[in-house]
């Protein structure tokens, strides 16, 4: 599985978008970008995931550039809820039962 | 409709014990799946299985052993505890298929060890 490069933290002020990067650079044709949250002690929740095209559902939208090296989580209205450290993960078309966590992102949404 | 049930939430043994983490999932769910996570870390996979009756090792398997007798439980049983095995142990349950039917994976709420 491709591996993925997050920014350690980011801030966000509550209401304005969060735009959450990842670098995916050797990702390969067949494997797919998910994102998940933890928030704190919590077990991981899963947000979204795509292959090629835009995603959205009602947590968030996920953009994946053209060539597919590298994917945005966009959360169109953060709340103070959503602070979390946020997992990008890649995962082969066969294999989607195994998931590899870095170390993610810290997005803290101050009031 | 409980979701991933894990018990007990937590625990604390002594080194050389051996205990089995409970869990289950009342979603019919085909993949499951054992991850630890240590303070600061991510969380990294310990075994995992697709169906009843296939278990396979994930990334940190040494010192646990699972089976999958039936759909809706996959137990992890601490060997011999040590205190490396102190951790947070979070069981993930997911519908086959990319993207887990656009559910991904449902996670545990955790069960904190401690390994004295």
């Amino acid at each position: 599985d491709a591996k993925t490069t997050q920014p350690t933290s980011m801030d966000c002020a509550e209401g304005r978008a969060a735009n959450l990067p990842c670098n995916h650079s050797t990702i390969s044709g067949n494997e797919y970008v998910y994102w998940y949250r933890q928030i704190h002690s919590q077990g991981p929740q899963y947000i979204i995931h795509g292959l090629k095209n835009n995603e959205t559902n009602e947590m968030a939208s996920l953009i994946i550039t053209e060539d597919r090296k590298s994917s945005t989580l966009i959360l169109p209205h953060a709340t103070l809820r959503d602070t979390a450290v946020y997992y990008c993960i890649v995962t082969s078309g066969g294999s989607n039962y195994k998931l590899t966590f870095g170390k993610g992102t810290l997005l803290t949404v101050n009031p | 409709n409980a979701g991933v049930t894990q018990t007990p939430k937590f625990q604390v043994l002594k080194t050389g014990q051996s205990m089995t983490l409970q869990c289950a999932q009342d979603m019919n769910h085909e993949y499951m799946s054992w991850y630890r996570q240590d303070p600061g870390m991510g969380l990294r996979l310990i075994h995992y299985s697709v169906g009843a009756g296939i278990t396979d090792q994930g990334e940190v398997p040494n010192g646990y052993n699972v089976s999958r007798s039936t759909t809706e439980d996959f137990p992890l049983r601490l060997l011999s505890a040590a205190p490396s095995q102190t951790s947070v142990y979070f069981c993930a349950s997911s519908p086959p298929g990319q993207g887990g039917g656009g559910y991904g994976y449902t996670f545990g709420s955790g069960t904190r060890l401690t390994v004295v």
